[in-house]
């Protein structure tokens, strides 16, 4: 177990659900991150929530809405997804440190993932 | 755009013997690399963390970097058949000052199996 959880760990549903996924992290990190791992294809980092800020990858469309309530929570909110959505969906968290302007992230641990499957 | 490439493979290894993973990357100023391993159907877990030039050696594993290059690598010596996996290579991209920071580009990995 690397302290940082995932549920639910499968999930199916529709193109017209609506559903979210949910990470914690037990690990007192500040930076938690998004990411898709589809068949052939990089794990491909979708969204960040790091010191309080988000940085967005542009090329995530708006049917994937990320929530950070806190340090320890990240949600990913899901709608009208497309059979292409589905994948892995990993979700890890670091410590990261802000120093004179640059910032610097240590290693980040991932949770078991969820498995979504877009009918 | 910044890169991380690796064969994909399958690597084939006998029991016993040296399994050596390749990874080259694009951005020349990179500081951090990573390596994990990840079981199907499994998330990724680390495996080393490299971040000066040279060897670095923790039980069977051996991660090597030469900046120079800009190639990191990853040996496992007397390969067991729980190494069969697939070995990721993450390199942190160059930190820029007041920009985006310290974010993981992933190769595809590979795909390593090793033969009882």
């Amino acid at each position: 177990e690397t302290g940082v959880t995932q549920t639910p760990r499968h999930l199916v549903m529709g193109m017209t659900n609506k559903k979210s996924l949910k990470c914690e992290q037990h690990l007192g990190h500040n930076a938690m991150y998004w990411y898709k791992q589809s068949a052939k294809k990089p794990l491909e980092l979708m969204f960040v929530y790091s010191l309080e800020e988000r940085v967005e990858n542009n090329s995530v469309p708006s049917r994937f809405s990320p929530e950070c309530p806190n340090s320890s929570h990240l949600f990913l909110h899901l709608h009208t997804l497309q059979p292409e959505d589905s994948a892995l969906y990993l979700c890890a968290s670091s410590q990261e440190i802000a120093l004179a302007g640059a910032r610097s992230a240590d290693t980040q641990y991932f949770g078991p993932g969820t498995r979504l499957t877009v009918l | 755009q910044k890169e991380v490439e690796q064969n994909s493979g399958p690597l084939s290894v006998p029991e016993g013997a040296i399994a050596s993973l390749n990874c080259t990357y694009s951005d020349r100023v990179s500081q951090s690399f990573f390596w994990y391993r990840q079981y199907s159907g499994k998330s990724p877990e680390l495996i080393m963390s490299i971040y000066s030039n040279g060897d670095k050696e923790d039980g069977r594993f051996t991660a090597q970097l030469n900046k120079a290059s800009q190639y990191v690598s990853l040996l496992i010596r007397d390969s067991q058949p729980s190494d069969s996996a697939t070995y990721l290579c993450a390199v942190k991209i160059s930190l820029s000052y007041g920009g985006s920071q310290g974010n993981l580009i992933f190769g595809k990995g590979t795909k390593l199996s090793v033969k009882p």
